[in-house]
Formats: structure tokens, sequence, C-alpha cells
């Protein structure tokens, strides 16, 4: 198993500014994973983050608007630039422990933002 | 376009009761399914996951079944218990590819009733 923190755990932003959501991971992990989940909506991956490379994103989400840090093998951030309400959501950190077949995702308890 | 598709929103049972969560998907080339549960203000917490080399797999109260020609598969949770109060995920697995990504569905609130 792997436990995860994130920070924030909530935030209230205003509308245009950024905010940078941390996590941090118990055991070195290969990859980190981003999901995003919209209001009545599923999670939704945004990108996978990798030690040592250029996140990977999904389509509809481009690094502009969800930079992505890696610094080390434990730890990533996510953030969100120029927020709109539509950003409005839970964003979830997770790692996957096992094999790539077979291995089960952990996550993060989530980061709730909202924009007024 | 949603591959992955619970389409029952909630469910409501009585504690000692069956609950049953459904799934279905779009995708044949899906071939490992997991279900996760989610308290609120948490993470979702991995519960169970089948191959598609299997149609049944159980861990104590919790059984997962899968129907691969009708693309879908169920959650069977016996008994109910009121701390099985949460919402559930199903979520597919594509083989290959550098991430095997999840795709997770809407999910369902299960309430269990005392």
């Amino acid at each position: 198993s792997a436990v995860i923190s994130q920070k924030p755990s909530r935030d209230i932003c205003q509308r245009g500014t950024s905010l940078t959501i941390q996590c941090q991971v118990d055991s070195q992990v290969t990859m980190m994973f981003w999901y995003r989940q919209q209001p009545g909506q599923s999670l939704t991956l945004i990108a996978t983050a990798n030690q040592g490379s250029e996140a990977t994103y999904e389509s509809g989400f481009v690094i502009d608007k969800f930079p992505i840090s890696r610094p080390n093998l434990t730890f990533s951030t996510l953030t969100v630039s120029n927020m709109s309400p539509e950003d409005s959501s839970i964003y979830l950190c997770s790692v996957r422990v096992g094999s790539r077949d077979t291995g089960e995702l952990f996550f993060g308890e989530g980061s709730r933002l909202t924009v007024l | 376009d949603q591959q992955v598709k619970q389409n029952s929103p909630s469910l409501s049972v009585q504690e000692g009761r069956i609950s049953i969560l459904n799934c279905d998907y779009t995708n044949s080339m899906f071939d490992y399914f997991l279900w996760y549960k989610k308290y609120p203000a948490e993470g979702p917490t991995f519960l169970i996951s089948i191959s598609s080399i299997k149609d049944k797999n159980e861990d104590g109260r919790f059984t997962v079944f899968l129907n691969k020609s009708a693309k879908h598969l169920s959650l069977h949770i016996v008994p109910s218990q009121p701390g099985d109060s949460a919402v559930y995920f199903c979520a597919a697995r594509g083989y290959g590819g550098a991430t095997n990504k999840l795709i997770f569905g809407t999910g369902t609130l299960l309430a269990v009733q005392p």
C-alpha cells in the first residue's frame, strides 16, 4: 500500500488566480497520476507525472493550464492556472502499487477547490 | 463518450440485505476491472478487482462478477452494513500502453439503512 498526503485539502480561490497542490507519498514510485473529479462526474485523468521527464497529458488537458512538477520519486505538484469557476473540482493525486498490469491505484484524500 | 457507465446514481438497501451495484463498459479492449469506494472528504480506496480471464472474484462480503459477452460487471455486498454507505466507482483498464490508465464510471451512491 501507499500513504499519500495532499495539501491543501480544500481552498476557495478567486477567478484568474493560480493554485498549486502538493502530493507527498511515503514511498518511492515511478509514476504519479493526477485526476480531477468535477461535481457529479467521474474521475478523469489529467496527466501522468514521471520523475525526470515531462508529464504526459491526456486529451483535453494542457501543460499551460495544469503545469506539473516531479522533482523526486516521492513528491509532485499540480498547478491549476488562471482559474475559472469551471475548474471547481476535487483534484486527486494517485500512485500505482504493484505491477503495471494488476497493481491498484492508491489515492490521496483529494484537494477540493472552489473558484468564485 | 463514456466508456464506463454506472447507470444508477444511487441505491438504498436495508442493513443485512444484498447490495448489487452495476457497471457497463463499451471498450472490448478492457481486460482488468476494479471497484473503488469513496467516503466524503476522502480519496477513493481500492475494494476489489477482477481480471477478464475470470468471471467471479470474492473477498469476504464483496464479490465481483464479470460478464464479458455483455460487457457488464457487478459488485455484490452481502450482508450490507451501514458502514458500507459510500460512493462506489467502477473502473476499467486496457492492456498495454505506458500507463494502463484507469477509466472510471460516474459512481453509485450506496445508502445502507439500519
